[in-house]
């Protein structure tokens, strides 16, 4: 059972408008939440994190909002460029200080329109 | 810079003979992981060391097995690959064990089996 979903498997936004790729969690013991970027042929990219003892983290362009309550996070792009064009992978850590690895999404298509 | 590579990109190997895939990092971080990514799926985490540390997940079949002879490189080997072992395989490193930090990828390598 997936335990992180991003329900969304592609998104088509113009650019220069707001991108906002969103992602439902089941599990309450996450507690560390991250967005990954990734082109093809390549490997993820770390984009922006956020624990859960915020509500939002902001990197430039980039916005992460966490929602406990709902167990939702959303990504936000502002404003969309050509070269954000990629797939982006929700992605949830569990607590506990552990190394234990990352829970993902199936990932979003972003689509950039010029 | 390449800071986590892998080699080599594209690996193809016959059913049931053994391969190996290779991964190196250049940040000198304690912990290594392994994904799995079957086409439009999620990654998936197949074991992970921490230093010398080696951790299984729990449903990580027995044909899936790792080494890491120091902290630059980690292998991971498929004794008797069947088919449905072709996948993109993700190498990862963390810092240490600490929550709140993100993990950085390699850009994988694509396994096929004839």
């Amino acid at each position: 059972d997936q335990q992180v979903k991003q329900n969304s498997p592609s998104l088509s936004v113009q650019e220069g408008r707001i991108s906002i790729l969103n992602c439902d969690y089941t599990n309450s013991m996450f507690d560390y939440f991250l967005w990954y970027k990734k082109y093809p042929a390549e490997g993820p990219t770390f984009l922006i994190s956020i624990s859960s003892i915020k509500d939002k983290n902001e990197d430039g362009r980039f916005t992460v909002f966490l929602n406990k309550s709902a167990k939702h996070l959303s990504l936000h792009i502002v404003p969309s460029q050509p070269g954000d064009s990629a797939v982006y992978f929700c992605a949830a850590k569990l607590s506990g200080g552990g190394a234990d690895g990352l829970t993902f999404g199936k990932g979003t298509h972003l689509i950039i329109q010029p | 810079d390449a800071m986590v590579i892998q080699n080599p990109r594209y690996q193809v190997t016959q059913f049931g003979k053994p391969v190996t895939l290779s991964c190196s990092q250049t940040l000198n971080h304690n912990v290594m992981y392994w994904y799995q990514q079957k086409s439009s799926q999620a990654p998936k985490l197949l074991f992970h060391y921490y230093d010398k540390d080696f951790n299984n997940e729990a449903d990580t079949p027995d044909n899936f097995q790792s080494r890491r002879p120091n902290t630059s490189f980690c292998f991971l080997d498929i004794r008797s690959p069947g088919l449905g072992d072709a996948a993109m395989y993700l190498c990862a490193t963390s810092r240490d064990r600490a929550s709140y930090q993100p993990q950085h990828f390699g850009d994988g390598t694509r396994l096929s089996i004839l």
